[in-house]
């Protein structure tokens, strides 16, 4: 695709819920990036992968969190038994290769826990 | 760990004014240095990348540079104009992620 796309766009769950949240990045990038960002704050890492492994999971804030890219293209973020302060806009970046080249980054999705 | 700042927290300026957003980094061993705008509840869309070696890169009234011994980075905005309102970041990486500021409001008022 042209861009980096994460659906959906909005998500409104109920605490305690389980939640997937899906980034396709740009077609041919190898390193994939998830971020947490709460309003007024700037982004916070949650894991980088570069193919299809985890190689930093250290932003991930506990084990109710857990994200794969099995086919190292799509990315799926998957938080379990979602409580309120989980509520924040989740942003997927890609870039073609890691560390050295620019990040492009999705339009996010606004997750709101209820 | 690294820590990045970014002054000042807000900005307005009236139509037409150039600005200078200021982004300090605490650890000097980056790869490269990326300015980004985002609008409110949206992503974040890249302006420009510096890479490590070197010292500013330039886009239309855009121009970032980056002095690494020092630790900070500024982002330019020639004759600036109301589109440009936004919130500016910026995010040092150091291999595996991107280290953000809180960044920048800046508010241009026609």
């Amino acid at each position: 695709g042209a861009g980096v796309s994460q659906t959906p766009s909005n998500k409104v769950t109920e605490k305690g819920k389980y939640v997937e949240l899906r980034c396709d990045p740009i077609s041919g990038h190898t390193a994939l990036y998830w971020y947490r960002q709460s309003l007024g704050q700037g982004p916070e890492f949650l894991i980088y992968f570069q193919g299809t492994g985890a190689a930093d999971d250290s932003g991930l804030p506990n084990d109710r969190f857990f994200a794969v890219r099995p086919e190292g293209s799509v990315s799926t973020l998957k938080i379990q038994r979602t409580e309120r302060g989980d509520s924040a806009m989740y942003l997927c970046a890609s870039s073609p290769r890691p560390a050295d080249t620019e990040a492009f980054f999705g339009q996010g999705t606004r997750l709101t826990v209820v | 760990k690294q820590e990045v700042t970014q002054i000042p927290a807000a900005l307005s300026v009236p139509e037409g004014e150039n600005l200078v957003l200021n982004c300090s980094f605490t650890d000097s061993a980056i790869y490269n240095l990326q300015w980004f705008r985002q609008d409110p509840g949206k992503g974040l869309t890249s302006l420009l990348l510096i890479q490590s070696s070197q010292r500013e890169q330039t886009s239309g009234r855009l121009n970032a540079s980056l002095d690494k011994s020092s630790g900070r980075s500024t982002l330019y905005i020639a004759a600036s104009q109301p589109g440009d309102s936004a919130t500016y970041l910026c995010a040092a990486s150091t291999g595996n992620q991107f280290y953000f500021g809180t960044g920048t409001s800046l508010t241009v008022i026609p």
